[in-house]
């Protein structure tokens, strides 16, 4: 079974500064999707960048970007010029691409944006 | 378009007790998926619809959780009796078919069992 590890239970950052989330995860499979996802207070969950495996390029989503490394299985999302609107719990996922393709997720990173 | 639909917000009950949410998904989307928010935790996949058929319950304790998608658009989930390690946060998501990149997720439903 795939297990995905987030070892910041919190993080913070000072507004306009760059900050990066870690996450690794443990997987037999050589194709898959990465994700995190926000879920800001007491509002929905949304996705923020995904990333295929067989790519090798580093997805980007404006202020958002991920460094992936397939060997290392490491997958970490890096803020640009933070805002406040950031602050949020930021969810790694995994999901595979056989079976049922469901989601597993990491256990969060609280993101406190310093004004 | 509307998002995914999720009632009610807030629920506290007392162990033993019934309890039923009710999701509606985005229009179109025929995967439907309810997952458990424990504080402090990730989201874990409860049950997973196709339609109106079950792809995965595999982590849902059918002791007292029982889940049902009869038109293949809403669904309920239901927990009969309640337990004190029930407290979470209920999300339900959606997406266009189960091998689509994105789910989208209601805003929950947190149930607090006393």
């Amino acid at each position: 079974a795939q297990t995905v590890t987030q070892s910041q239970p919190e993080m913070s950052v000072q507004e306009a500064e760059t900050v990066t989330l870690s996450c690794t995860y443990d997987t037999s499979e050589s194709d898959y999707y990465l994700f995190w996802y926000k879920q800001p207070p007491s509002r929905q969950m949304i996705l923020v960048i995904r990333q295929e495996a067989y790519k090798q390029q580093n997805a980007t989503e404006n202020r958002f970007s991920v460094n992936f490394q397939k060997a290392a299985k490491s997958f970490s999302l890096k803020i640009s010029d933070s805002q406040l609107g950031d602050a949020a719990m930021y969810f790694c996922a995994y999901r595979s691409t056989f079976g049922n393709e469901k989601l597993t997720f990491g256990t969060g990173t609280r993101l406190t944006i310093i004004p | 378009e509307a998002g995914v639909a999720q009632s009610p917000r807030y629920k506290i009950i007392e162990k033993r007790q019934s309890v039923a949410f009710w999701c509606n998904p985005i229009s179109g989307h025929a995967t439907l998926y309810w997952y458990q928010q424990i504080l402090g935790q990730g989201p874990k996949l409860l049950i997973q619809f196709q339609n109106n058929g079950v792809v995965d319950d595999s982590q849902l304790p059918k002791d007292r959780f029982s889940a049902e998608r009869l038109k293949g658009v809403d669904s309920t989930l239901k927990i009969q009796p309640a337990k004190l390690e029930d407290s979470a946060v209920y999300l339900c998501a959606s997406s266009w078919t189960s091998g689509s990149n994105e789910q989208f997720f209601g805003p929950g439903t947190r149930l607090t069992v006393l």
